[in-house]
């Protein structure tokens, strides 16, 4: 597509329940990144994916967090047992696989998640 | 590193005044640098990017300048106006297909 697409645009759900949070990158990049914009705050590196690559998960906060990424395209970012503290905007982006990276990321515009 | 828990300073300009966004970057061997602004419920959005061998790069009504020696960024706007009231970011690129973002500024433009 022409840019990184985001579902759903917000999510309120209940403490303890299990959510999941989609995107779609820019076709034809290989390079995926997840963060985490609490309000008022900057960003928060969760997890990146590269190709077939191994993801670098250094980013996730808890073992309650996880992402996936099929067939090199679609991610899933899933939270299992949402807290309070999981409420934030949750950002994806997208890049080519170049060095240094021209013109950086594509952002999507955001899922925002609200934990009742 | 990435910005973790941190609250945004704020610029806050009278509209028509020219602003000057700070950013002090952590990698001397970064090799690309990004400013990128971010309206309220909407992400970051590419502005103007520079590469090391630069130390000044110019956009419609931006400025970005480059000092190396102290490992600072800055993005000038000028005439600011009130569209231009957002969150900006600055960004390196150290290495690999990672950038490290800044904590970031609001900037509030005052009608």
């Amino acid at each position: 597509g022409a840019g990184v697409s985001q579902s759903p645009s917000n999510k309120v759900t209940e403490k303890g329940k299990d959510v999941e949070l989609r995107c779609d990158p820019i076709s034809g990049h290989t390079a995926l990144y997840w963060y985490r914009q609490s309000l008022g705050q900057g960003l928060e590196f969760l997890i990146y994916f590269q190709g077939n690559s191994a993801p670098d998960k250094s980013g996730l906060p808890s073992d309650r967090f996880s992402a996936e990424r099929t067939g090199g395209s679609v991610s899933t970012l899933t939270i299992q047992r949402t807290q309070q503290e999981d409420s934030a905007v949750y950002l994806c982006a997208s890049s080519l696989v170049t060095w240094p990276l021209s013109y950086g990321y594509t952002f999507g515009s955001g899922t925002r998640l609200t934990v009742v | 590193g990435e910005s973790v828990g941190l609250h945004l300073p704020t610029l806050s300009v009278q509209e028509g005044d020219n602003s000057i966004i700070n950013c002090a970057y952590s990698n001397s061997a970064s090799d690309y640098f990004i400013w990128y602004k971010q309206e309220s419920g909407k992400g970051p959005q590419f502005i103007i990017d520079i590469r090391s061998n630069m130390d000044k790069r110019q956009g419609q009504r931006v400025t970005v300048l480059l000092n190396k020696t102290v490992k600072h960024l800055s993005l000038q706007i000028a005439a600011t106006q009130p569209g231009d009231s957002a969150v900006y970011f600055c960004a390196e690129n150290g290495a690999g297909n990672m950038l490290t973002f800044g904590g970031g500024t609001r900037l509030m433009v005052k009608p």
